[in-house]
This record gives structure tokens, C-alpha cells and sequence, in this order.
């Protein structure tokens, strides 16, 4: 069955430091992935979309990955800020089905 | 640009009853519509797909009898939760698609069904 499996539930780094998240995927194949943020009782906001034939896309301090041998997408966000601490959503799939990994919930620490 | 509004944002009612949530985009016109239901610190599952003018394709496991999705327009989806439970109580979310992603949300509806 289509798994995908976000890391960590959570995660705690510094402010100023890097926070890498993982997202992991087993029995897809699919043309493009994403990352949403979310915040407490909101819903999901687009943050990336990166395609399976780009390894690496960057939008100011956030970097993300596509390594379609491994089946694996890490998400960076460099000079961390505690604004940054939400809930990291990575998603696959197609226009009529999109499905999300269950999150990793980011806390930044001043 | 690319507004999905949801509403009621949050919702109290009695087991037994009928909620109703709206999910509009505003800016934009939706193709396709999606409606998830996230339970606390779990993922957003896609309960079903809705496009304009045909029937929602609904994912296995939801009743599509208790749970009624209505996509009249091509900028209003609604889900109905009929003869609501407790066990329905959650937090439901719209997206919706203008074609290829990404998928614009809205800001969910929380049910408390008492």
C-alpha cells in the first residue's frame, strides 16, 4: 500500500540554526511533491512544489530535495526564526488525489 | 489571489442532527474540490473528491450516505454531515484546485457533535 512517512512528530532546534525534515514514500510514483506549512486550527498554506525531474528547488529560506531513487524529500529551512514553528506537511500524488504525510510539528527556540 | 473561504469555522450541534459546511473559493474558479478530516495531531485524510457538476468520488471507508458533498459551482463545494455522532466530532478542511497544484485550503471547520 502508498505510504508516506514524515520523520520525526516533532522537532526542537534553535533559532539561527537549520531544521531539516524528512518525508519518505514507499508504492508512489509521483510526478511532483510538496510541502505545506500548517498552524494551529488553520488550514495547510502551499510552501514548494518540486517536480521529479529537479533535484533541488530554493524560495528565499527554504530549500527543498527530490531524490526519486531513494523515494525521499528533505525540506530546509536555514537562519530558523521561532515564526518558523508550525506543523511541516510534505504531500504527493495528482490533481485527484492528493494525500499528506501525517506532519512534523517544528518548534523554534529563541 | 487564490482564497478558499470555509464556513462556519467552528460548529456545535446535538447527536442526531445535520451540519451543513460551505467551502468557497473566491478568486478563482475550482475545477476540483477536496474534503479532508484531520483527527489531532494526525495527517489530513481525504475523505472525497468533488467536481463541478458530477458526483464526489469518495475514499474507501466514508459513508457517502452520512457524509453528502454538493459541488453546484465551480467556486462552491459543500459537505453536509448527516445524523451526526460524537464519533464525528473533528476538524474538516476544503482545498480546492484550480488544475495542476498547488491546492489552496481553507482555514477548516471544527464539529463538535455532542
Amino acid at each position: 500500500s502508498q505510504k508516506i512517512e514524515q520523520n520525526s512528530e516533532a522537532l526542537n532546534i534553535q533559532e539561527g540554526k537549520t531544521a531539516t525534515l524528512t518525508c519518505n514514500y514507499t508504492n508512489y510514483s509521483p510526478a511532483y511533491l510538496q510541502w505545506y506549512r500548517q498552524d494551529p486550527g488553520r488550514g495547510p498554506v502551499f510552501l514548494l512544489l518540486i517536480r521529479e525531474n529537479e533535484k533541488e528547488k530554493r524560495k528565499e529560506r527554504l530549500k527543498v530535495t527530490f531524490d526519486t531513487t531513494l523515494k525521499q524529500s528533505l525540506f530546509h529551512i536555514t537562519a530558523s526564526q521561532p515564526a518558523d514553528s508550525a506543523t511541516y506537511l510534505c504531500a504527493l500524488g495528482g490533481n485527484n488525489d492528493m494525500r499528506f504525510g501525517a506532519g512534523t510539528r517544528l518548534t523554534v527556540k529563541p | 489571489g487564490a482564497v478558499v473561504s470555509q464556513h462556519p469555522s467552528w460548529v456545535i450541534c446535538k447527536s442526531g442532527t445535520s451540519v451543513k459546511i460551505e467551502c468557497r473559493s473566491l478568486d478563482f474558479q475550482a475545477t476540483t474540490m477536496f474534503w479532508y478530516r484531520q483527527f489531532p495531531k494526525q495527517s489530513l485524510m481525504l475523505m472525497a473528491t468533488s467536481n463541478e457538476g458530477s458526483k464526489a468520488t469518495y475514499e474507501q471507508g466514508v459513508e457517502k450516505d452520512k457524509f453528502l458533498i454538493n459541488h453546484a459551482s465551480l467556486t462552491l463545494s459543500t459537505l453536509t454531515v448527516t445524523s451526526a455522532h460524537p464519533e464525528d466530532s473533528s476538524f474538516y478542511i476544503c482545498s480546492a484546485s484550480q488544475g495542476p497544484s498547488p491546492l489552496h485550503f481553507g482555514n477548516g471547520t471544527r464539529l463538535t457533535v455532542t
